[in-house]
């Protein structure tokens, strides 16, 4: 079973460049796609984004301005960035592996990001 | 706000049976058969317990089940368990932006 773990900075400034990477185990990242997905406190689920192997991506277009996915298979890793953070982009940020039917089946801890001064 | 509707919340007693519905269009659940729901207790990842409308993942209690009807996908728990007080999100398919849209979740108690 393919298990995800994020990890970045749990608090950024706000104008600020947001970063953080999933690091995938039991698998080859090399496979399906995998995603961002973030939830302000007390919210629903946003996508954020979502990457494949073979360059395919696909950005929520309230956000894609202002963000960057990439992936790493040498490290079976995968990043997001967010540009310019405000305080609306407080939330906890999940990496999950995204299925061919849109569903999403295995998902990291998830970790808090915080945008403050 | 959120591109399907979900109830803020639905509650009923241990042995009860409720449904949760997400509504949705024409450009979602009302034509792809790509529906999923997610558990989630506090403080955890969201679980994946339904997809494709209406099929369990392994390991999934078959006390969850789900449907759809035209615009409407509704998740049914039977004999309700003080374990399934969580919020549930629901998600489809779209075919727009970046393809998938979820429901703003639903809070469910156990009284």
């Amino acid at each position: 079973q393919v298990q995800l773990q994020e990890s970045g900075p749990g608090l950024v400034k706000p104008s600020e460049t947001l970063s953080l990477t999933c690091t995938v185990s039991g698998g080859p990242i090399t496979n399906d796609y995998w995603s961002w997905v973030r939830q302000p406190p007390g919210k629903g689920l946003e996508l954020i984004a979502y990457i494949h192997h073979n360059g395919n991506n696909k950005y929520n277009p309230s956000l894609k301005s202002r963000v960057t996915i990439s992936l790493d298979a040498s490290k079976n890793q995968f990043s997001l960035k967010v540009n310019s953070v405000t305080a609306a982009d407080t939330a906890v940020y999940y990496c999950a592996r995204r299925g061919w039917s849109a569903e999403f089946d295995s998902w990291g801890q998830g970790t808090l990001v915080t945008v403050s001064s | 706000q959120s591109a399907l509707t979900q109830p803020a919340s639905v509650s009923g007693s241990p042995g009860q049976s409720i449904t949760i519905s997400c509504t949705g269009t024409s450009s979602d659940i009302g034509t792809y058969d790509y529906v999923s729901w997610y558990q989630q207790h506090p403080g955890k990842a969201p679980k994946l317990i339904i997809y494709d409308v209406g099929n369990r993942p392994s390991g999934v209690s078959d006390r969850f089940s789900a449907s759809k009807s035209g615009n409407t996908a509704s998740l049914t728990i039977s004999g309700l368990q003080a374990e399934d007080e969580a919020d549930y999100h629901c998600s489809s398919y779209t075919r727009s932006g970046t393809y998938v849209t979820f429901g703003g979740g639903t809070k469910v108690t156990v009284l």
